[in-house]
C-alpha cells in the first residue's frame, strides 16, 4: 500500500529553536495536510497545500508542497512550550478513491 | 472546533460486549472516514463512506461494522470486544473534491475492560 515516510521520528529541542520535519512518498498527492495532536484530542489542521511549489504560513508554521508531489515539509520557527505534541502528515489521491494516507507522526518535546 | 461532532466521548464496557459509535460530518462534507489509534500509535485507517456508500476499506476487522445514513451522520459499530480493542476512534469528513481537506472529530475513548 502507500506509505509516507515521516521524518523524524522524535525531537528534543530547547525553546526558541526552530523545527523541522518533512514527509516524503513515493506516490504523486493532490493535497498535503499537516496535522497537530495533543494527547487524547484529535487531530486538528494546521496548514492545508493543494498546489506543488506552494509555501503557507500560519503564524510561525510554514509548510510546502514539494515541486514533484512527492514531498512536503513542515518548519515551526522560535518554538515554545505550547508546541509539544506530536505531528502527523497527510497526503490526499483524488484517483484512488479520495484516499488520505498518513505518515507516522513526529513527536515532539520542547525544554523550556 | 473541527465542525466534526463525535459521542460519546467515552465508553467504558466489557469484553463481548457491543457498542455504537457516533459521527456528525461538517456542514457541507459528504465524506466520512473512520480511524483507530491505539496508545502510541499512528492512524489506521478503517473505512470511508461518500453519500450513503460504502468506497473504500481499511484494515477494518470483521467484528465491526459502518454505515452512513442519509443525513450523512455516520455509525461504527463494534461487536464481541476483545481487551485489545481499546483505544481512541476517531472520524474524519471530507467534501471530497479533487484536492480536498479531512478535518478530524475530538474522537471516542473505548475502554474495554
Amino acid at each position: 500500500g502507500q506509505q509516507l515516510n515521516q521524518s523524524p521520528q522524535s525531537m528534543f529541542i530547547q525553546e526558541g529553536e526552530d523545527v523541522s520535519m518533512n514527509c516524503t512518498s513515493s506516490s504523486i498527492f493532490n493535497t498535503w495536510l499537516w496535522y497537530k495532536q495533543d494527547p487524547g484530542e484529535g487531530p486538528v489542521l494546521l496548514i492545508a497545500l493543494y498546489k506543488a511549489g506552494e509555501l503557507t504560513s500560519n503564524g510561525r508554521l510554514t509548510a510546502q508542497f514539494g515541486i514533484t508531489r512527492k514531498d512536503s515539509f513542515l518548519n515551526i520557527s522560535a518554538s515554545i512550550p505550547s508546541d509539544v505534541g506530536i505531528y502527523f502528515c497527510a497526503g490526499q489521491q483524488r484517483d484512488n478513491f479520495n484516499k488520505f494516507y498518513f505518515g507516522s507522526g513526529t513527536k515532539l518535546n520542547v525544554k523550556p | 472546533d473541527s465542525g466534526v461532532t463525535q459521542t460519546p466521548k467515552h465508553l467504558i464496557t466489557a469484553t463481548g460486549q457491543r457498542v455504537t459509535l457516533r459521527c456528525s460530518p461538517r456542514s457541507g462534507d459528504l465524506s466520512v472516514y473512520w480511524y483507530q489509534q491505539s496508545l502510541d500509535q499512528g492512524l489506521q485507517f478503517l473505512i470511508q463512506y461518500y453519500n450513503g456508500e460504502e468506497r473504500a476499506k481499511g484494515n477494518i476487522l470483521e467484528r465491526f461494522s459502518a454505515q452512513q445514513f442519509p443525513d450523512l451522520h455516520s455509525e461504527l459499530n463494534l461487536s464481541s470486544l476483545e481487551l485489545g480493542d481499546s483505544a481512541l476512534y476517531f472520524c474524519a469528513s471530507s467534501v471530497w473534491g479533487a484536492t480536498d481537506t479531512q478535518y478530524f472529530g475530538p474522537g471516542t475513548r473505548l475502554t474495554v475492560l
